[in-house]
């Protein structure tokens, strides 16, 4: 079936330093992605969409030049968290979509934890 | 938008069928129901979607009402390993956006 892959799967790193998270469709393009955040004992929340050779949709609140993503190829996009600080520490997640109607496939996750 | 409503926990014992029902009364017309569920510290696996047929895969099978109004899943014979949180989703209207509920959290008991 198909597979979405994700890298890191933890990472641990002071404040101020900037950290990219990848997001790979392994057997299939996707023109869109998705990147949600989730904190504890919550449930999944929406931060962007992105789209393959344009800029990222973000949803409303979240801050774009905080959260920088791209999406260079068809099976590529990259969350960067620049000068991430404690209250970034979160778990995030990616997905992909197959077309239309198909549902969405989630990558394993990322935790983030700044200190 | 399509919002979706499940009851916050359910318990199930080991073995038994577990019913997980779901209010999504607004949906339009043709958009899908999708259910993944969530073991902890993992992303979403996808279980099953459906637009008005029941479906039936090797995990689940999908009941939707005529109305569309609602949808259970069934876990035909729960195990330990179905512990989890398991969400019933809709997209936003015009989007391909999953906009997450707060989900059903199953317990299956032994």
């Amino acid at each position: 079936g198909a597979v979405v892959s994700q890298h890191p799967s933890w990472v641990i790193c002071k404040s101020g330093t900037s950290v990219k998270i990848e997001c790979r469709s392994l057997d299939f393009q996707a023109t869109t992605m998705f990147w949600y955040r989730q904190f504890p004992k919550q449930s999944l929340m929406l931060m962007a969409t992105s789209n393959e050779g344009s800029k990222a949709t973000y949803e409303q609140g979240v801050e774009k030049d905080k959260f920088l993503i791209n999406h260079a190829s068809l099976t590529l996009s990259t969350l960067t968290v620049t000068s991430a600080h404690p209250e970034d520490s979160s778990f995030y997640i990616c997905s992909a979509r197959l077309g239309r109607d198909q549902p969405q496939h989630f990558g394993d996750g990322t935790r983030l934890s700044i200190l | 938008d399509a919002k979706t409503t499940q009851p916050p926990s359910m318990d199930c014992a080991e073995g038994r069928a577990a019913n997980l029902p779901c209010n999504h009364s607004t949906i339009s017309g043709n958009e899908y129901v999708y259910w993944y569920r969530q073991i902890h510290s993992q992303g979403p696996q996808y279980i099953i979607h459906g637009l008005k047929n029941n479906e039936t895969n090797e995990m689940a099978s999908l009941i939707i009402t005529e109305d569309r109004k609602s949808s259970t899943l069934i876990l035909p014979h729960a195990t330990l390993r179905d512990t989890a949180v398991y969400y019933c989703i809709v997209r936003a209207s015009g989007t391909y956006k999953y906009i997450f509920g707060t989900g059903t959290r199953l317990k299956v008991l032994a």
